[in-house]
């Protein structure tokens, strides 16, 4: 069982519309991470949350800690947001990662 | 401009060749990780390293040995003994702390000839 479920694992949408990708996570966390993957394979930091929400453009990221889910939205969605959104959570020392929600965005 | 780098971007191994992956950052981060990435699975964690001169093995150590001499570099061997080497490989850092966001480089991709 892994510790980081995402879902859906795979997301079409089209342009304009409203995201969401969502992490359950099973371990006591100090913090969770949303990650973008571009298909070159490198690796950006969106989000690191401990509670609530965040927003940073389009993205609005939120956590409930009691639910141990988190969720990520994309607002306006668009061709560029194509992409592997990856959750991970860091417990203690140890850091655990989903296996990813790969996003296309059709123009 | 800040950042982490690593090199080089693709690279093929021979039976029973050891390579290094090479990993700087100018960041002036403490913490240094090495994470394995496979098709269909999350990133699976090496080795860090949470200062110079010190480092842990992390799931999947066997097969792969690192250093820490200086602050800027973390270089990744992998040996002979690790069966299944072809992954991509990412190299992160942080600052030292519970939590810290991790700044990617832009991997490395491994294959075996």
């Amino acid at each position: 069982k892994n510790e980081v479920e995402q879902s859906p694992q795979n997301l079409t949408a089209q342009e304009g519309e409203f995201i969401t990708i969502n992490c359950s996570y099973s371990v006591g966390i100090s913090a969770l991470h949303w990650l973008q993957q571009h298909p070159g394979g490198g690796i950006v930091s969106l989000f690191m949350l401990s509670s609530g929400k965040k927003k940073h453009g389009r993205l609005i990221a939120t956590i409930n800690i009691q639910e141990k889910h988190s969720s990520l939205h994309i607002t306006a969605s668009h061709p560029r947001d194509s992409a592997v959104y990856i959750c991970a959570v860091r417990a203690g020392n140890q850091f655990y990662f989903g296996t990813g929600t790969s996003l296309t965005v059709i123009p | 401009d800040g950042g982490i780098t690593q090199s080089p971007k693709y690279l093929f191994r021979k039976e029973g060749q050891n390579v290094t992956l090479s990993c700087e950052q100018n960041l002036n981060h403490d913490a240094m990780y090495w994470y394995r990435q496979d098709p269909g699975q999350g990133l699976r964690l090496i080795y860090y390293s949470q200062i110079v001169n010190d480092f842990q093995k992390g799931d999947i150590a066997e097969g792969y040995s690192v250093s820490r001499e200086k602050k800027e570099s973390f270089p990744l061997t992998v040996t002979s003994a690790q069966k299944n080497p072809t992954a991509f490989y990412l190299c992160a850092s942080s600052t030292s702390g519970t939590g810290n966001i991790q700044y990617f480089g832009a991997g490395t991709r491994l294959s075996v000839l």
